[in-house]
């Protein structure tokens, strides 16, 4: 299995650009989550998707974040403007239901956002 | 909310040395606690799980280890390798499926 692929790998926008990331989550798997790393703030999770649904978008910071999961195969993530304050390293990851609830999650490499 | 914590932040030991990493959580209602592996640039790498009803899991020369009443868990690294230098984080799953991460302890081991 190829793992969790995110597109692109970096990202450089100015300020005011949409942005759009892009994960392909791991084949069967049937829960995804877009996660947000930043030195002050470590991990944030921002939402995850269950059965492509969105269960719980609470970390999402602003409007401008949106995110889809329009299949099993797909995500995506969209700032729309973006700030500078939104440069951060943006991971995806996906889980499955072999082991029920004790499942692992698996992470792609992430996208490196800057915005200036 | 649950908070969890990851002591040291940072630690750097010789090779061949064995090592604790901890990491403490205030809400003992989990489902199970992952410990992580980050390397620069990368994204993680899922080490050992336990579940909420185990005590500890080993693979290889990590050995991790829960106690759910005192909030704790150990990842135990025997043998320390430069190639285990690295970004180690824990996780604790949260009814509803989030999981709640630590900051972190960064790892050199030297050669």
């Amino acid at each position: 299995d190829a793992g969790v692929i995110q597109s692109p790998r970096h990202e450089v926008t100015e300020m005011g650009q949409e942005v759009t990331l892009r994960c392909k989550p791991i084949s069967g798997h049937n829960s995804l989550f877009w996660y947000r790393q930043t030195m002050m703030r470590g991990l944030e999770l921002l939402i995850y998707f269950n059965n492509n649904v969105p269960i719980d978008d609470s970390g999402m910071p602003e409007d401008r974040f949106s995110a889809k999961m329009p299949n099993a195969s797909f995500s995506t993530l969209k700032i729309q403007p973006s700030e500078p304050r939104d440069s951060a390293v943006y991971f995806c990851a996906s889980l499955g239901a072999r082991w029920g609830l004790n499942s692992p999650l698996h992470f792609g490499n992430g996208t490196r956002l800057t915005v200036t | 909310k649950q908070e969890v914590t990851q002591i040291p932040a940072a630690l750097s030991v010789p090779e061949g040395e064995n090592l604790v990493l901890n990491c403490s959580f205030t809400d003992s209602a989990i489902y199970n606690l992952q410990w992580f592996r980050q390397d620069p640039g990368k994204g993680l790498t899922s080490l050992l799980l336990i579940q909420s009803s185990q005590r500890e899991q080993t693979s290889g020369r990590l050995n991790a280890s829960l106690d759910k009443s005192s909030g704790r868990s150990t990842l135990y690294i025997a043998a320390s390798q430069p190639g285990d230098s690295a970004t180690y984080l824990c996780a604790l799953r949260e009814y509803g499926n989030k999981l709640v991460f630590g900051a972190g302890t960064i790892l050199r081991v030297k050669s």
